[in-house]
């Protein structure tokens, strides 16, 4: 059974750093690895989906990245923002199986 | 453009009151899906629709039924809500090819209250 974790499951960081949000699964044969972004009392959305075939996907300011090995995805976003503030989730698919499986997010807070 | 539609965007009912979500979608997906999230807790599937088939998770309790009259609406009825029942509910949607990549769409969510 798929396991996904996001450990800190809270984060601070000053505006304009760039930062980290980290990702473990603990079934490398995933289809896929999506990351969505979550504002409070709102939907998710989508941000980027990894292939298990590829290593990295960018958009804009952010950058993921899947190693199956490890069992780890990351989520890099570059020159922090305000409105970057959100709880990021990350969610793993595996072959044979359609279904999500969800990490508990972490939520990141950009201060001014 | 909304491509995922959720409505109402917030319920309120009475416990044991019935009530009816509903979920619509733009995108032409053959799949459809049902999330309960709790507050801090990442979401949780309810079921969902291959095209007119239905899957229901082992453990989603009976007091929730699903409809999908066409490929465009799925609704989610819960029978007789109860106070644990309080949560937001997140419809999504993907296109199943087995040959692209298969990504989900979420609507915006109902946040359901409980009284």
């Amino acid at each position: 059974k798929q396991e996904v974790t996001q450990i800190p499951a809270a984060l601070s960081v000053p505006e304009g750093e760039n930062l980290v949000l980290n990702c473990s699964f603990t079934d490398s044969a995933i289809y896929n690895l999506q990351w969505f972004r979550q504002d409070p009392g709102k939907g998710l959305t989508s941000l980027l989906l990894i292939q298990s075939s590829q290593r990295e996907q960018t958009s804009g300011r952010l950058n993921a990245s899947l190693d199956k090995s490890s069992g780890r995805s990351t989520l890099y976003i570059a020159a922090s923002q305000p409105g970057d503030s959100a709880t990021y989730l990350c969610a793993a698919t595996n072959f044979g199986n359609e279904k999500l499986t969800f990490g508990t997010g972490t939520r990141l807070t950009i201060i001014p | 453009d909304a491509m995922v539609i959720q409505n109402p965007r917030y319920q309120v009912t009475q416990f044991g009151k019935p009530v009816t979500l509903s979920c619509s979608q733009t995108l032409n997906h053959n799949v459809m899906y049902w999330y309960q999230q709790k507050s801090s807790q990442a979401p949780k599937l309810l079921f969902h629709y291959y095209d007119k088939d239905f899957n229901n998770e082992a453990d989603t309790p009976d007091n929730f039924q699903s409809r999908r009259p066409n490929t465009s609406f799925c609704f989610l009825d819960i029978r007789s809500p109860g106070l644990g029942d309080a949560a937001m509910y997140l419809c999504a949607t993907s296109r199943d090819e087995w040959s692209r990549r298969v990504e989900q769409f979420f609507g915006p969510g109902t946040r359901l209250t409980v009284l």
